[in-house]
């Protein structure tokens, strides 16, 4: 398997544009997570899914951020409008089970100018 | 978040020597993982032990649970330039419904 897979690799937009960020996760894994990680703030979890279902999104900005999984093999974590603020690297894993090992996608470093 | 913490933030240490990070937590568990991530990199899974387990290893890696304490160390033996990374501990709180990340101890390794 080639792992989790993630689109773009790198990302430089200006404040207020749309951003959207992709992810293929394992095949035959149940759950998808999306992190952002920041010096600041360390590693975050902003949503995870269940079967393409969200189980808790606590940790997302809701005003503008979005998480879709479309199906079992996709899942794009959307920003609108952005801002310098979101400039993070973004994370993708997908797990078996809900605690099970984690695994990591390379990650997306977004920078909102 | 009722994130765990790692101690020490940061660890220097020359190549040869040990190194050894500390978690600690809240709240009771049913495992807890130790995952690395290299600098760029995203996380990678090095070990898990479970709450009746006390000690695991795993090649150079070392890891032990203490659930009184609410703590666990991470030992890497004869460490190596390439181990150097940021280490972090992640959780599966018996209350919560998901992993919970420490904040990470980065390890510097100079050959």
């Amino acid at each position: 398997d080639a792992g989790v897979i993630q689109s773009p690799r790198h990302e430089v937009t200006e404040m207020g544009q749309e951003v959207t960020l992709r992810c293929k996760p394992i095949s035959g894994h149940d759950y998808l997570f999306w992190y952002r990680q920041t010096m600041m703030q360390g590693l975050e979890l902003l949503v995870y899914f269940n079967n393409k279902a969200v189980m808790d999104d606590s940790g997302m900005p809701k005003d503008r951020f979005s998480a879709k999984m479309p199906n079992a093999s996709f899942s794009t974590l959307k920003i609108q409008p952005s801002e310098p603020r979101d400039s993070a690297v973004y994370f993708c894993a997908s797990s078996l089970g809900r605690t099970d090992t984690q695994y990591f996608g390379p990650g997306t470093r977004l920078t909102v100018l | 978040s009722q994130q765990g913490e790692e101690d020490p933030q940061a660890l220097s240490i020359q190549e040869g020597e040990n190194a050894t990070m500390n978690c600690s937590y809240k709240t009771s568990i049913n495992n807890l993982q130790w995952y690395r991530q290299n600098s760029g990199r995203g996380l990678v899974h090095l070990i898990l032990i479970r709450s009746n387990e006390r000690e695991k290893h795993s090649g150079r890696l070392r890891v032990t649970l203490d659930t009184s304490k609410k703590s666990s160390s991470l030992l890497i033996t004869a460490s190596r330039a390439a181990d150097t990374a940021s280490y972090f501990c992640a959780t599966d709180e018996r209350k919560a419904d998901k992993l919970i990340f420490g904040t990470g101890t980065r390890l510097q390794v100079f050959p």
